[in-house]
């Protein structure tokens, strides 16, 4: 079975741009969630799609929005991006909506200058 | 925000002996869960234990929970230098946060050959 896969994996903007990070879960999962790493803030998570529904939010202002699709792949936006966005973003997958174990992705570095 | 410390931050052992880390969370909480980082990449599932449990194993990995004193930890037994990485534990919340996980700030372990 493929793993979880994030595109791209590497992603260099510029302040004020938008950006879109993809991801496809493992096959059958039904559940994705997106976190933030970076190395002031550590492993923050964002949200939680569960059957193209937003089922958890993380506290990060609005200009981060996610969507899942009904195959389950889900994107996340970042709008007017800032030097702080810099960050590994990471996705994960897992089968259903408990707090199972989740299989990550290698995650998309995204760098803002 | 992050959900509590991880103890050491920093951990340099040499191949054959153990390594332990720790970790301490605020909240009640469903499960807590142990995760390792290779190089700023994807996160790895190594083990998960419930909050009904004291104690579990898996090959060279021993986890213990003390939910009185809202603390885990992390033992490898046998260390290889393949298992220098960031060592992440993430909590599951007993409430509606179905999956998502609330990281420490993890320990970097680094296994001499």
């Amino acid at each position: 079975k493929a793993g979880v896969t994030q595109t791209p994996r590497y992603l260099i903007k510029t302040r004020g741009q938008q950006v879109t990070l993809s991801c496809s879960p493992i096959s059958g999962h039904r559940s994705v969630s997106w976190y933030q790493q970076t190395p002031g803030q550590g492993l923050q998570f964002l949200f939680e799609y569960f059957s193209e529904t937003q089922r958890n939010k993380g506290n990060f202002p609005g200009r981060f929005s996610g969507r899942q699709f009904s195959n389950s792949r889900s994107e996340m936006n970042v709008s007017t991006l800032e030097l702080g966005d810099s960050a590994l973003y990471l996705c994960a997958s897992k089968v259903g909506i408990g707090g199972d174990i989740q299989y990550f992705g290698a995650g998309t570095r995204l760098s803002v200058l | 925000s992050q959900q509590g410390e991880e103890d050491p931050q920093a951990l340099s052992i040499q191949e054959g002996e153990n390594a332990t880390m720790n970790c301490s969370y605020k909240t009640s909480i469903n499960n807590l869960q142990w995760y390792r980082q290779n190089s700023g990449r994807g996160l790895v599932h190594l083990i998960l234990i419930r909050s009904n449990e004291r104690e579990k194993h898996s090959g060279r990995l021993r986890v213990t929970l003390d939910t009185s004193k809202k603390s885990s930890s992390l033992l490898i037994t046998a260390s290889r230098a393949a298992d220098t990485a960031s060592y992440f534990c993430a909590t599951v919340g007993d409430g509606t946060s179905y999956g998502k996980l609330t990281f420490g700030q993890g320990t970097i372990l680094t296994v001499h050959p």
